[in-house]
């Protein structure tokens, strides 16, 4: 059973550019979260998805970020015209429906030049 | 606010000494509590988890947590670290009564002396 897949591992924008970075869950998992790791911080909640749902989301910049999880295919959070604060390590986490353990991917590291 | 304390952001022990990692979190009711362990530009492995009865739990890698009540704590130790324990520790906790999310510690990064 493959783990979380997250691509791509590195991404590098420069400013004004978009980001998209695809979160495939684990098999049989149908929720899906995403949270940002700045530099020398711990994680923060972003988003909270099921199929086609946004649950919460709290944690998400008010401007320039969205996320999706389609029916079909991966999760996508996206970054529209990314700004140098926006470089950070993005990891997605997925678990199965009332599971409270989250499973998490290695994380998309975004730099923005 | 819902937060979680890791009061020691950087800690060194050598190889062999025992290690405890200090967790705090700040809710009136009891949340399900998480230790993750981070390797340099790695995701997040789960090392434990605490939901619910004894209250000493054992995780991988030969380490263990114990939920105190009373003092808001989950502490991570471990008796005897080996070189390949070097890492960034996080606390985390999932508060029932809301989303299901994560909240995060800041994390201490763990140095191992020879």
């Amino acid at each position: 059973n493959a783990g979380v897949m997250q691509n791509p591992r590195h991404l590098v924008r420069r400013r004004g550019q978009e980001a998209r970075l695809r979160c495939s869950p684990m098999k049989g998992h149908s929720h899906v979260y995403w949270y940002r790791q700045l530099p020398e911080e711990g994680l923060k909640f972003m988003v909270y998805l099921q199929k086609e749902n946004i649950i919460d989301e709290s944690g998400m910049p008010k401007e320039r970020f969205s996320a999706e999880f389609p029916k079909e295919g991966p999760s996508i959070l996206r970054i529209q015209q990314v700004v140098r604060g926006d470089s950070a390590a993005y990891f997605c986490a997925s678990s199965p429906p009332s599971m409270n353990e989250q499973f998490f991917g290695p994380g998309t590291r975004l730099t923005v030049l | 606010a819902q937060s979680v304390t890791q009061p020691d952001i950087h800690i060194t022990v050598s190889e062999g000494a025992s290690l405890e990692l200090r967790c705090n979190y700040s809710y009136g009711a009891t949340p399900y509590l998480f230790w993750y362990v981070q390797s340099p530009g790695q995701g997040l492995q789960l090392l434990l988890k605490y939901f619910s009865g004894d209250t000493l739990v054992q995780g991988i890698k030969g380490f263990e947590a114990e939920f105190k009540r009373s003092q808001s704590s989950f502490n991570l130790r471990k008796p005897s670290v080996h070189w390949s324990d070097a890492a960034e520790y996080f606390c985390a906790v999932v508060y029932i009564q809301g989303a299901q999310k994560l909240v995060f510690g800041q994390g201490t990064r763990l140095t191992i002396n020879p």
